[in-house]
């Protein structure tokens, strides 16, 4: 079944360490994206691909990097620059050619301990 | 800037009832308009979308009302179910490819039976 692949599904990270959080789609689709949700509130850009090899930050990059090597893979990297990065982690792609519509994985959720 | 403005934050609703959630929007060149449902510890769906050359669509017992002039959308959600107990999140973007989606910050709704 073609969909966005996203894991791991938890993880804990201690202060200081960087941590990976993994995307890969096989739906063909052009753009990847990243968002990050915390409690009770929606969904924040982190940072967005919208082909191989170019990416851009979005409204929260601070203290996060990715790469974009693969059309179907995003892997998205929480830097220990990264001061409240608990939260949960949503990978999502688009195709242009369909639109709009965006599609989004299960999502991660990371934890400080 | 927040582009996006959704309300109620959080809305209870008995089995049957109708719900109502209201977004508004400030940047007049959005040409997009998707609702999505999100369950507890899973990604964002695709519910219903519309474009502002239509002032309603329904698709089931959802129904999006857009309101160009006041800049205004609302999702409609008739004869509500206690399985419809989830986050909705309005988004707005301009139609184009490369354009981001802009989410409004959700709604957790509960139906109660």
């Amino acid at each position: 079944d073609g969909g966005i692949t996203q894991s791991p599904k938890y993880l804990f990270r201690k202060e200081g360490q960087n941590v990976t959080l993994s995307c890969e789609q096989n739906l063909n689709h052009d753009a990847m994206y990243w968002y990050r949700q915390d409690p009770g509130q929606g969904l924040r850009l982190i940072y967005y691909s919208q082909i191989v090899n170019d990416f851009q930050k979005g409204d929260i990059a601070e203290g996060y990097s990715v790469s974009r090597e693969k059309k179907e893979s995003f892997p998205l990297t929480v830097t220990s620059a990264q001061k409240n990065p608990t939260a949960f982690y949503l990978c999502a792609s688009i195709s242009w050619i369909s639109g709009n519509t965006i599609y989004f994985g299960e999502g991660s959720w990371l934890t400080v301990v | 800037q927040q582009q996006v403005k959704q309300s109620p934050q959080s809305l209870i609703v008995q089995k049957g009832g109708i719900s109502i959630i209201n977004c508004a929007y400030e940047n007049t060149a959005f040409d997009y308009f998707p609702w999505y449902q999100q369950f507890p510890g899973k990604g964002p769906a695709l519910l219903i979308a519309i474009r502002p050359d239509v002032s309603e669509k329904k698709e089931g017992r959802f129904t999006i009302s857009f309101n160009k002039s006041a800049k205004q959308f609302s999702l409609h959600i008739m004869d509500s179910q206690p399985g419809d107990s989830a986050t909705y999140f309005c988004a707005a973007s301009k139609e184009t490819s490369g354009s981001r989606l802009t989410f409004g910050e959700g709604t957790q709704l509960t139906v109660n039976p």
